[in-house]
């Protein structure tokens, strides 16, 4: 059974500082790897997505990447009252007829404090 | 930006009753999924589909539950006959293409109650 396991918060920060959410997989031969942003009574909001070791940033995001470790992190920098949402870290897996099912974290709740 | 649209936003139906959800996907995309999920639980993969045909169902999407693509736009989940426990959002989703690196762009989601 793969599985993603994220640590459920709530993770509470002070405004502008920085949200280090992490995630971990089973599945040693996973490739992409995604970071959704969910709002309460909303959908999922693609907000990175990473493929390669390392780092990935985009604007406040980077997204870290370590697959030897089954790893992945989220950093927000200057967290804001508006980043306070549940964060889902979601990883590709192959299915059928070369589709690829998302397998979803249970999420891990943000709190920006203002 | 496009967008995945769903409708209804919220259906309530009464028990063994059936139900279609419907979602029109972004119109440059091939490969279509339902996911659902139930309060307070995690997003959970239904079934995904390409070239009108189911590519992957999950041990969830029993003989209760068909998918369609009747015309070209249009993507439809059917419950036959609901149950309680079928209660949960409902997110329709689409990608481009074949490769793990697509990213699933969702919709606002159906909210299903089931009395």
């Amino acid at each position: 059974q793969k599985e993603v396991e994220q640590n459920s918060g709530p993770l509470s920060v002070p405004e502008g500082a920085i949200a280090s959410l992490n995630c971990t997989y089973s599945d040693r031969g996973s490739q992409s790897f995604f970071w959704y942003r969910q709002y309460s009574g909303k959908s999922p909001e693609l907000i990175m997505s990473i493929y390669s070791n390392g780092d990935k940033e985009d604007g406040r995001f980077t997204a870290q990447l370590n697959k030897a470790s089954q790893y992945v992190s989220l950093l927000i920098r200057d967290s804001q009252p508006s980043d306070s949402a549940t964060y889902l870290c979601a990883v590709s897996s192959r299915g059928g007829r070369s589709s690829y099912k998302l397998i979803f974290g249970s999420g891990t709740r943000l709190l920006v404090r203002p | 930006e496009p967008e995945v649209t769903q409708t209804p936003s919220h259906q309530v139906t009464q028990m063994g009753q059936e139900v279609i959800l419907r979602c029109v996907p972004i119109s440059n995309h091939l490969y279509f999924y339902w996911y659902r999920q139930i309060l307070g639980q995690k997003v959970e993969f239904l079934v995904s589909f390409y070239n009108n045909e189911i590519s992957e169902k999950s041990e969830i999407f029993d003989d209760q539950f068909s998918v369609e693509r009747p015309d070209g736009s249009n993507f439809t989940l059917k419950i036959r006959s609901t149950k309680l426990e079928d209660s949960a959002m409902y997110f329709c989703a689409s990608s481009t293409g074949t490769y793990s690196n697509q990213p699933q762009h969702f919709g606002d989601g159906t909210r299903l109650s089931i009395l």
